[in-house]
């Protein structure tokens, strides 16, 4: 099925260096959604964003509705050990079902 | 919180046998329920969209003879994988549409999966 183009798919860093991964889409959508998933458990979402231009902080996490509503970012600033695992980006358009990117998997070095 | 529940969370049958998996939200109604499928290092694959009181929509290639859907309330919602393959051998995770921050959102709130061995 449709996926979004999620990128970097992987990322190898230092303990405290920032982190920004980012989703794109051909399609327009009205809700982006990044989750995190740990192994072996089900995603949990981080940060949900229902409108163009907006801008979400949690915490250390940061994420943007792209203006032109195809792209979303995530960044994580000064990242620690527990933020390793898979981020997910997901796009909806109205009450359809979501649709996921690939997954960035993220890898700290202590 | 929205909270979704999920059991079991690790299971292994053997081949030709069926196993249920079931998904639970445990503090709000959920008229709407997902299933998806997800092998390792990739993306979650939605199989099927559970709706209380009605049938299962599938996904294009899911065989629906073979991965059974009830939803029959607001709350639960069952995968039964039918005369299970080795190559049925996958993480499942339901997920539930919960209220969301406005009238017009909707939240996704996810179990926390299945292992599912088949051997």
């Amino acid at each position: 099925g449709q996926q979004l183009n999620q990128s970097p798919q992987s990322m190898f860093i230092q303990e405290g260096e920032d982190v920004s991964m980012n989703c794109t889409s051909s399609s327009i959508f009205n809700t982006w959604l990044w989750y995190k998933q740990d192994p072996g458990e089900g995603p949990v979402l981080l940060i949900a964003l229902y409108k163009a231009g907006e801008l979400t902080s949690n915490g250390r996490l940061t994420a943007q509705f792209g203006i032109t509503r195809k792209d979303s970012f995530l960044n994580i600033s000064a990242s620690i050990p527990s933020d390793v695992g898979i981020y997910f980006c997901a796009g909806q358009r109205g009450a359809q079902k979501l649709v996921f990117g690939q997954g960035t998997r993220l890898t700290i070095n202590p | 919180g929205a909270v979704v529940s999920q059991h079991p969370s690790w299971v292994i049958c053997k081949s030709g046998t069926s196993v249920k998996i079931e998904c639970r939200s445990l503090d709000f109604q959920a008229t709407t329920m997902f299933w998806y499928r997800q092998f390792p290092k990739q993306s979650l694959m939605l199989m099927a969209t559970s709706n209380e009181g009605s049938k299962a929509t599938y996904e294009q290639g899911v065989e629906k003879d073979k991965f059974l859907i009830n939803h029959a309330s607001l709350t639960l919602s069952t995968l039964t994988v039918t005369s299970a393959h080795p190559e049925d051998s996958s993480f499942y995770i339901c997920s539930a549409r919960s209220p969301g921050r406005t009238g017009t959102t909707y939240g996704y709130t996810f179990g926390s999966g299945t292992r599912l061995t088949v051997v």
